[in-house]
C-alpha cells in the first residue's frame, strides 16, 4: 500500500498523559500537513512542514502540541498533559510540490481517534 | 471572518436521481475550491478540483461548478448509487508562501436510498 499511513489508528489515554502519533507519508510527497476533525466538523489545519522544515502553526496548536519531521519524510504529532478538548480524529495530508502557483492535491491518512478520558 | 456553509441537514435521495450538494463562502477569495468524500472511520477521500477562472468540471458521474461572483460551488453525482451514501466535504484554499492550507467546510451527508 503507497497511501498515507497513520499509527496508531486508535488511542486512548487519561487526562494528563502524554501522547504521540506517527504518521508516512506517499513516500515521494515533500508537503505534509495535520488536520484536527471533531464530530460533524470538517478538518482544521494544524500545521504545515516543506520537507524537514515546519513553515506554518495554527492559533489551534497550543504550546502542549510538537510536531516534528525530522528527515524530511515521517512525522510524528505530540500533545502533552492532554485534555478532554483534545478528543479529536487527527489526520495528515501529504502532497507533492510542482510547479509555482499551481495547486496540489492532498491524499489524507485513515487518522487517528484520540480519546481522552 | 472567513465562513464556509455547506447543508448541514442530510440529503436523501433514491437510487437513480441526481444529488446537489452546495458549498457557500464568504469573506475568502479562494483560488481553488476540492470536493472529497470521508467514510465514517476514514480519512477525507480527494474527488475533484476547481479553479477560480473555470465555471464546470465533470468526472465520470459527478460534476463541479465554481461561481465566484455568487461565491458558491455545486457538486452533483448523477445516476446516484447507494455506494455513493458518504459525508463530502467542500474546501477551499489560496495559494499563499507556494503551498496550499485548506479551509474546509463541516460536509454534508449524502444517503442514497436504493
Amino acid at each position: 500500500d503507497t497511501g498515507v499511513s497513520q499509527d496508531p489508528r486508535h488511542k486512548i489515554t487519561k487526562r494528563g498523559q502524554n501522547v504521540t502519533f506517527r504518521c508516512d507519508p506517499i513516500s515521494e510527497h515533500n508537503r505534509l500537513y495535520w488536520y484536527r476533525q471533531t464530530l460533524g466538523q470538517g478538518p482544521e489545519f494544524l500545521t504545515y512542514f516543506q520537507n524537514e522544515a515546519q513553515l506554518e502553526k495554527s492559533r489551534l496548536l497550543s504550546d502542549r502540541f510538537s510536531a516534528e519531521r525530522p528527515k524530511g519524510s515521517f512525522s510524528t504529532l505530540e500533545i502533552q498533559r492532554t485534555e478532554q478538548g483534545d478528543s479529536a480524529m487527527y489526520l495528515c495530508a501529504s502532497s507533492t510540490s510542482g510547479r509555482a502557483l499551481v495547486a496540489d492535491t492532498q491524499y489524507f491518512g485513515p487518522g487517528t481517534r484520540l480519546t481522552v478520558l | 471572518s472567513q465562513k464556509i456553509e455547506q447543508n448541514s441537514e442530510a440529503l436523501n435521495i433514491q437510487e437513480g436521481k441526481t444529488a446537489t450538494l452546495t458549498c457557500n463562502y464568504t469573506n475568502y477569495s479562494p483560488a481553488y475550491l476540492q470536493w472529497y468524500r470521508q467514510d465514517p472511520g476514514r480519512g477525507p477521500v480527494f474527488l475533484l478540483l476547481i479553479r477560480e477562472n473555470e465555471k464546470e468540471k465533470r468526472k465520470e458521474r459527478l460534476k463541479v461548478t465554481f461561481d465566484t461572483t455568487l461565491k458558491q460551488s455545486l457538486f452533483h453525482i448523477t445516476a446516484s448509487q447507494p455506494a455513493d451514501s458518504a459525508t463530502y466535504l467542500c474546501a477551499l484554499a489560496a495559494i499563499s508562501g507556494g503551498y496550499n492550507k485548506l479551509i474546509f467546510g463541516a460536509g454534508t451527508r449524502l444517503a442514497v436510498h436504493p
